[in-house]
């Protein structure tokens, strides 16, 4: 069974460009997270999906950072525009529902912000 | 903030068995404790969970303490490739909610 998906791996960007990451989850699995991973710290929760639903951002910086999860199955991440700051990995997780215990993990992007 | 507290780093020999602590005094009765790991360069990657009995699987054992303030993960013959940062977690308001400290970089030496 494939795990979840994210693309790119790595993006290097100046600041004040847009830049979007894609997370395509475990099939089936209904919740999705978003996380951001500063450099030795652990990962923050930005945003978590019931199906198409945010049902939780409050910590997603909502004047730079966007969301979707159209259709409920893959899901977009985007922040316009970026700053040096956001240079971090953002990782994306999935579970069955929002009951199960087990959150899987994507690879992560690490974006770059110069 | 996190839950649990967990020493910075620790090391381990390869073959040994690796005990990793974790306090989480202010628990309350219906939370579980979680532990997750990161390999570097990748996702955290669900480990173990517990509510008050012992647990194990095929990658480690949990133990947590009759009052339940505190746990250790048990990995019982680390490898080189178990050279990780582990996270204890307890989650807040539900499993969907975790929030990760620090966590504990072990390092496992040949």
């Amino acid at each position: 069974e494939a795990g979840v998906v994210q693309s790119p791996r790595y993006k290097i960007i100046e600041k004040k460009q847009p830049v979007a990451f894609w997370c395509n989850p475990i099939s089936g699995h209904n919740t999705l997270y978003w996380y951001l991973q500063n450099l030795g710290q652990g990962p923050e929760l930005l945003i978590r999906y019931e199906n198409e639903e945010a049902v939780d951002d409050s910590q997603l910086p909502k004047d730079r950072f966007s969301a979707e999860r159209l259709k409920g199955v893959d899901s977009t991440l985007k922040i316009q525009p970026a700053e040096l700051g956001d240079s971090a990995v953002y990782l994306c997780a999935s579970s069955l529902d929002r009951h199960t215990d087990t959150q899987y993990f994507g690879p992560g992007t690490r974006l770059t912000v110069l | 903030d996190a839950k649990t507290t967990q020493p910075t780093s620790m090391d381990c020999a390869e073959g040994r068995a690796a005990n990793l602590p974790c306090n989480h005094s202010t628990i309350s009765g219906n939370e579980y404790v979680y532990w997750y790991r990161q390999i570097h360069s990748q996702g955290p990657q669900y480990i173990i969970h517990g509510l008050k009995n012992n647990e194990t699987n095929e990658m480690a054992s949990l133990i947590i303490t009759e009052d339940r303030k505190s746990s250790t993960l048990i990995l019982p013959h680390a490898t080189l490739r178990d050279t990780a940062v582990y996270y204890c977690i307890v989650p807040q308001g539900g499993s969907e909610k975790l929030v990760f400290g620090k966590g504990t970089k072990l390092t496992v030496n040949p």
